[in-house]
């Protein structure tokens, strides 16, 4: 048990359709970041939050969009879904900014039909 | 830009023989490198990192990884292979912005 925690675990829901992912992380990790894992693209890194801040941005489609609350846990917003867009979505923490290990919690499936 | 290549997407070995998962990277900054093992159905496991101190890393579950700048390589090796170390196997990069840029992932089968 990495200490990130993820939910949903699965996801079904149909195309054009808007979701909420959410992950909190290790208790005292101030970064957060997403990854996307698609048997066509691999792991993706999607995006990067520092204490509540933005920063670090990859290959995220304008749809998807994130924050991180004062809490430090946050949320991925996947909107107007296609095919696609169908992967498993990790949340990885970190206990500070710089290149130190991530954690990454047990990730929700997304499936658009 | 950092990169990381694995070479071979399956590996295939017998319970107690050598296990050896490739990695290559390419990096404009010194590189911190990553091996993380991901089991059917689970998120990503840290099993080891190389962050510029020793060459030779010591991981979990009896693995090790030789950082060799000549070769831009940060190879997986276990001496001897057990059931359960049947896994997806991914080598990392991190670059200066912090994100991880992942290999493709080598598929380790252990046969009995």
């Amino acid at each position: 048990d990495s200490g990130v925690t993820q939910t949903p675990k699965h996801l079904i829901t149909a195309t054009g359709q808007r979701v909420t992912l959410r992950c909190s992380p290790r208790s005292g990790d101030l970064s957060v970041y997403w990854y996307q894992q698609s048997l066509d693209q691999g792991l993706q890194f999607l995006i990067q939050y520092y204490n509540g801040e933005e920063r670090a941005k990859g290959n995220i489609l304008e749809r998807f969009s994130a924050q991180q609350f004062p809490d430090l846990h946050s949320e991925l917003n996947l909107s107007s879904l296609e095919l696609g867009d169908s992967a498993l979505y990790f949340c990885a923490s970190s206990p500070r900014g710089g290149r130190y290990e991530q954690f990454f919690g047990p990730g929700t499936r997304l499936t658009v039909l | 830009a950092q990169s990381v290549t694995q070479l071979g997407s399956h590996v295939s070995v017998s319970e107690g023989a050598l296990v050896l998962l490739r990695c290559n990277y390419s990096s404009s900054v010194p590189p911190y490198l990553f091996w993380y093992v991901q089991y059917p159905n689970q998120g990503l496991q840290l099993l080891l990192k190389y962050t510029s101190a020793a060459t030779l890393v010591k991981g979990i579950n009896g693995f090790e990884a030789e950082f060799k700048k000549s070769e831009t390589s940060f190879h997986l090796t276990k001496p001897s292979a057990h059931m359960s170390d049947a896994a997806e196997y991914f080598c990392a990069v991190s670059d200066n912005t912090d994100k991880l840029i992942f290999g493709t992932g080598t598929r380790l089968q252990v046969f009995p």
